[in-house]
């Protein structure tokens, strides 16, 4: 079946410096795309989200970018901090579908 | 956003027998979902819990192994019957909620750690 998965499985970027998490998906029908974070011993947290109609979507400290014609996602992660540490995970949904499909996750450790 | 709570947030087993894992949201959702994390992997999708009617399941993932049960828009539990070593992984809760602004969003649970022996 179509998949969602990621280049990386481990970062280690110093504090301070920017991040850069990448995802491929497999699905062209998925028109959602959520990036996760989970710290040990929780529940993965919302952290952004884009539709298919944007490229770009900027929050605080994050941006996701949305390359649809390569299938590419990417989470970048600005000033990063010490509680910037944890698995990150894409995910992917379309329209009427209400599950998600999760990538296998990249562990961002960040250097003091 | 939702507050969720589960119960237990850890459990050693016997193989065997069977855990009923509770998941229960601070507000009304629409969709409730039962997730499973084993170590070190990704969430794999076990089913979807519909309130008041039988629970829809994934690939893989059948009934009489993980009978789901959702009284209200509130609460439900996921049961890990005759389990064995291979059962053992995080089992997680997840919703999305009746008024939500964004497509899509689920809100997931601390998780439920669960051991067989």
């Amino acid at each position: 079946g179509e998949s969602v998965g990621l280049h990386l499985p481990t970062l280690s970027v110093q504090e301070g410096d920017n991040s850069i998490i990448n995802c491929a998906y497999s699905n062209s029908a998925s028109d959602y795309f959520i990036w996760y974070k989970q710290e040990s011993g929780k529940g993965p947290q919302f952290i952004i989200d884009i539709r298919s109609n944007m490229d770009k979507r900027q929050g605080q400290r994050v941006t996701v970018l949305l390359n649809k014609t390569v299938k590419h996602l990417s989470l970048q992660i600005a000033a990063t901090q010490p509680g910037d540490s944890a698995v990150y995970f894409c995910a992917e949904a379309s329209f009427g579908n209400e599950k998600l499909t999760f990538g296998t996750g990249t562990r961002l450790t960040i250097i003091p | 956003s939702a507050v969720i709570s589960q119960k237990p947030s850890r459990d050693i087993c016997q193989r065997g027998t069977s855990l009923t894992i509770q998941c229960q949201v601070d507000s009304q959702v629409t969709m409730m979902f039962w997730y499973r994390q084993q170590p070190g992997q990704s969430l794999t999708l076990i089913a979807t819990a519909n309130q008041g009617s039988e629970a829809t399941y994934e690939s893989g993932f059948v009934i009489d192994k993980f009978p789901i049960s959702r009284p209200n828009l509130t609460f439900s539990t996921l049961t890990v019957s005759n389990m064995s070593p291979e059962d053992s992984s995080i089992y997680l809760c997840s919703v999305e909620l009746i008024d939500r602004s964004s497509y899509n969003e689920q809100f997931f649970g601390p998780g439920t750690r669960l051991t067989v022996l």
